[in-house]
C-alpha cells in the first residue's frame, strides 16, 4: 500500500499573500493532481502532471501555479489569496486514468 | 462547460431499499467511468469503476450500468444501509491518448434512513 500526505493541514493566509501547498506520495504513481473542493461544486481540477517536470492546466488554473519537483511530490501555489476565500484543496495520484488516491486535504482560510 | 453532470443533488432511501444514483456525460470519447464515495471531512475513495467495453459491472451490493449511446451511467446499491449515507461522486475520463485526467460530477448526497 501507499500513502499521500498533504502539508499543511490547515492554512490561514492574508489577502494578496502567496501561499504554497505541498503533496507527497509513495505509490510511485506517474500522475498527480490538484483539485479544489467547494461546497455544491464538487471537485474541480486545477493542475495535473503526468510525469516529473510535466505540468498540465485543468479547468481552474487561473490564479494558481504548480510544480512537479520530482515524481513523488507536487506543489501548488495560490499566487494571490482572495479575501474571505475558504476551500479545501485535495491532492491525488494515479496510474494513468485509473483509481485516483486522494490525500487528506489542506483547508484554506483567507482573512 | 461541465463534462460530467449529476442532476439530482440528493436522495433519501429507506434502509433495505435500492439506491440509484445517476450521471450523464458530454464527451463520447470517454471510456472509463467511476463512482467515488465521500464521507464528511474525509477524502473521496474509489467504490467501483468500469471500462467502456462492458455495459454492467457488479461488486457485492454495487452495480454500475453503462449506457454509451445515451452517455449515461448509474450506480445501484441494493439492500441500502445507514452506513451507505455519504456523498457519491461520479467521474469519467479517457484512457487512451495524452493526459490522464478525470472529470468529476458535483456529487449527490445519499441518506439511508433506518
Amino acid at each position: 500500500g501507499g500513502i499521500i500526505t498533504q502539508t499543511p493541514k490547515f492554512l490561514i493566509g492574508q489577502e494578496g499573500q502567496k501561499l504554497t501547498l505541498k503533496c507527497q506520495q509513495n505509490f510511485n504513481h506517474d500522475t498527480m493532481y490538484w483539485y479544489r473542493q467547494d461546497s455544491g461544486k464538487g471537485l474541480r481540477l486545477i493542475y495535473y502532471s503526468i510525469t516529473e517536470n510535466d505540468l498540465q492546466k485543468g479547468d481552474l488554473s487561473e490564479g494558481y501555479d504548480a510544480s512537479r519537483e520530482k515524481k513523488s511530490s507536487f506543489s501548488l501555489t495560490v499566487t494571490s489569496a482572495q479575501k474571505n476565500e475558504m476551500a479545501v484543496f485535495l491532492c491525488a495520484s494515479s496510474i494513468w486514468v485509473a483509481e485516483q488516491f486522494f490525500g487528506p486535504g489542506t483547508r484554506l482560510t483567507v482573512l | 462547460g461541465q463534462q460530467v453532470k449529476q442532476s439530482s443533488p440528493s436522495l433519501t432511501v429507506q434502509e433495505g431499499g435500492i439506491s440509484i444514483l445517476n450521471c450523464d456525460y458530454e464527451n463520447d470519447m470517454f471510456d472509463y467511468f467511476a463512482w467515488y464515495k465521500k464521507y464528511p471531512d474525509n477524502s473521496p475513495t474509489l467504490l467501483i469503476s468500469v471500462r467502456s467495453n462492458v455495459d454492467k459491472r457488479e461488486d457485492g451490493r454495487l452495480t454500475v450500468f453503462l449506457n454509451k449511446s445515451g452517455k449515461h451511467f448509474s450506480l445501484h446499491i441494493t439492500a441500502s444501509q445507514p452506513e451507505d449515507t455519504a456523498v457519491y461522486l461520479c467521474a469519467a475520463g479517457r484512457e487512451q491518448g495524452t493526459g490522464s485526467k478525470l472529470s468529476f460530477g458535483k456529487g449527490a448526497k445519499l441518506t439511508v434512513s433506518p
